[in-house]
């Protein structure tokens, strides 16, 4: 099927290593974060949010780091496996509104 | 979650024909989204499919070229006009299921047009 992610930054892991895939957001009020794993031929997938009044959220094997100073975004996947490899978005939401707006996207390769 | 399909999965058109592509959630939701994916990029939203009224278009994104329907609380439709090789994308819907960051979506449709 057609891949997602063609010219998006890549980043490379060994099986077992930790990841940490980072995206800058643009609006300074904007009221959540969210995390999506988008798999090739598939639309995108949640995986973990984080509210403009928290710094941290950790979920399973997932991390979410929010540092609103420099409006920065970093997801931590810990002991990265096969299974993980797929183009990672960050997305927005604008206070007051339901929409999402999504970041560049980062694929990430786990090699064994 | 919300279980998204989409009809058709992929399809390959002629410039200057339209394709209406079909979104079909597995209960009643509020919200619905489509979105467009071009090759190698992010997901951009195209409009906000409201049930009962006009959809919202995003800026760069009109009703003459993306016309979208919303019959009722489970089913959407957007079509493509008049397409070029430009409209070549992914086409996603989506929904909110409770809070704004609970959104899910559909597997897309994959528009190829020569």
């Amino acid at each position: 099927g057609e891949s997602v992610g063609l010219h998006l930054p890549t980043l490379s892991v060994q099986e077992g290593d930790n990841s940490i895939i980072n995206c800058a957001y643009s609006n300074s009020a904007s009221d959540y974060f969210i995390w999506y794993k988008q798999e090739s031929g598939k639309g995108p997938q949640f995986i973990i949010d984080i509210r403009s009044n928290m710094d941290k959220r950790q979920g399973q094997r997932v991390t979410v780091l929010l540092n609103k100073t420099v409006k920065h975004l970093s997801l931590q996947i810990a002991a990265t496996q096969p299974g993980d490899s797929a183009v990672y978005f960050c997305a927005e939401t604008p206070g007051g509104y339901n929409k999402l707006i999504f970041g560049a996207g980062t694929r990430l390769a786990v090699h064994p | 979650s919300a279980v998204i399909s989409q009809k058709p999965s992929r399809d390959i058109c002629q410039r200057g024909t339209s394709l209406t592509i079909q979104c079909q959630v597995d209960s009643q939701v509020t919200m619905m989204f489509w979105y467009r994916q071009q090759p190698g990029q992010s997901l951009t939203l195209i409009a906000t499919a409201n049930q009962g009224s006009e959809a919202t278009y995003e800026s760069g994104f009109v009703i003459d070229k993306f016309p979208i329907s919303r019959p009722n609380l489970t089913f959407s439709t957007l079509t493509v006009s008049n397409m070029s090789p430009e409209d070549s994308s992914i086409y996603l819907c989506s929904v909110i299921q409770g809070e704004v960051n609970e959104q899910y979506f559909g597997p897309g449709t994959r528009l190829t047009v020569t």
